[in-house]
């Protein structure tokens, strides 16, 4: 069965510089989510999208934004990393994003660490 | 507020064995749903397991099940014949309309070691 796919798998960039990071939903699911999970912490919900429209948003600094595409596929684009940005960021996906009965399918995730 | 928690920072169990994560939650809506993920070293996180408030049984998947006990707002997995490859992170996680999109509140997690 098709999976949540994020890329890139890693990432490093230093302090200041700009990161997009990716995400393709299992196909037929048009809401996706983000999370970010620092060290040893648990996934934080940032910002999630339904049928292309920003839908919630989380503790999601203003240096980032995110948009989902006609394709559902979504881009969180991150400007003036800090060293605090390092984490692991998820992407996962769902049928419909409007009902508790609803199972969220996790990506990989995508590794960014800030020099 | 909505919250879930998950006391047990780490767990040893010998394989084959089963063991019991906790996990409790705090919600002041009637209508909401109960994940368990699991979580490898390698960081992916792996859906295990899903409760209802409304569902009148424990889910069941495999060696997964889940203990809800809804007047206790607790939702604990059990995992029966523990195997060596269950080593992780489990995170507990739940979705509400208060929470608008359903997106998850997670626990702290508890870390399962399956010892030889």
């Amino acid at each position: 069965a098709a999976g949540v796919i994020q890329s890139p798998r890693h990432l490093i960039k230093e302090k200041r510089e700009t990161a997009t990071l990716k995400c393709y939903p299992i196909p037929r699911h048009d809401t996706v989510y983000w999370y970010q999970q620092g060290p040893g912490q648990d996934p934080q919900f940032l910002i999630s999208f339904y049928e292309k429209m920003q839908s919630d948003k989380g503790s999601i600094p203003d240096r980032f934004s995110a948009q989902q595409f006609s394709d559902y596929h979504s881009e969180l684009n991150m400007s003036s990393l800090e060293l605090g940005d390092s984490a692991l960021y998820f992407c996962a996906s769902s049928t419909s994003g409007l009902a508790v009965t609803d199972t969220q399918y996790f990506g990989p995730g995508t590794r960014l660490t800030v020099l | 507020a909505q919250k879930i928690t998950q006391t047990q920072p780490g767990m040893f169990v010998q394989e084959k064995e089963a063991v019991t994560l906790d996990c409790t939650y705090d919600t002041s809506d009637q209508s909401y749903g109960l994940f368990w993920y699991k979580q490898p070293s390698s960081g992916e996180m792996i859906f295990l397991i899903y409760q209802g408030s409304y569902d009148e049984q424990n889910a069941t998947e495999g060696r997964y099940s889940l203990n809800f006990q809804k007047a206790r707002k607790s939702a604990n997995l059990v995992i029966s014949a523990s195997q060596l490859g269950d080593s992780a992170m489990y995170f507990c996680a739940m979705s509400s309309p208060t929470s608008g999109t359903y997106k998850y509140i997670f626990g702290t997690g508890t870390r399962l070691k399956v010892l030889a």
